[in-house]
């Protein structure tokens, strides 16, 4: 497709279980960016991929977050254990220069 | 850690006012970015302007890298400006990639 696009658009598990988020990127886009964005909130850095470099993990909020990217495209962001306060839209962004293209987001929901 | 201060926090306007959005950053000005993000939460990228000035129809923004602002203006405003306008800017120096770090925004709602 023309833009970043993210799977599932939404998502509602229980507490306690594991979740796994989607982002394809735009093709040829070698950055990845995975970002969250809390109930009128701003957007909460998570992790960055670029290229072939070791992952940019520094906004991860815990050790039950984890992503990875496959081949230097699609990218799964994990979320084990799920808890409430992960209730969040998950954003997805891709580039290839400085210009960075955001998908339409996964909105989950931990009851 | 960086610091992206959005002004003002919310902007009631009358359809066809003109306003100016700001953007003040505690640190120098790194890929700076504006993104409108629209009513049903997709954030669309308005303006790369790492410095300058740069015009796209009714919008236009400028950033003044010495003095760490930027500025986003909408003129003629419509009901399909409202939304929630955000600047970031990039953590990686002089170069394109980075994560970017956003300010809290401005919600705008623009009354017909």
């Amino acid at each position: 497709g023309a833009g970043v696009s993210q799977s599932p658009s939404n998502k509602v598990t229980e507490k306690g279980k594991d979740v796994e988020l989607r982002c394809d990127p735009i093709s040829g886009h070698t950055a990845l960016y995975w970002y969250r964005q809390s109930l009128g909130q701003g957007l909460e850095f998570l992790i960055y991929f670029q290229g072939n470099s070791a992952p940019d993990k520094s906004g991860l909020p815990s050790d039950r977050f984890s992503a990875e990217r496959t081949g230097g495209s699609v990218s799964t962001l994990t979320i084990q254990r799920t808890q409430q306060e992960d209730s969040a839209v998950y954003l997805c962004a891709s580039s290839l220069g400085g210009v960075r293209f955001f998908g339409p987001g996964t909105r989950l929901t931990v009851l | 850690g960086i610091q992206v201060e959005q002004s003002p926090p919310d902007l009631i306007l009358q359809e066809g006012a003109n306003s100016t959005l700001r953007c003040n950053f505690s640190d120098s000005v790194n890929n700076l970015q504006w993104f409108h993000q629209n009513p049903w939460g997709q954030l669309i990228n308005l303006f790369y302007i790492p410095s300058g000035t740069k015009q796209n129809g009714r919008l236009s923004a400028t950033t003044v890298a010495t003095e760490r602002y930027s500025l986003l203006y909408i003129s003629s405003s419509q009901t399909t400006d409202s939304g929630v306008y955000f600047c970031a800017r990039s953590d990686a120096g002089g170069t394109s990639y980075g994560k970017l770090t956003f300010g809290q925004g401005t919600i705008l709602t623009v009354h017909p």
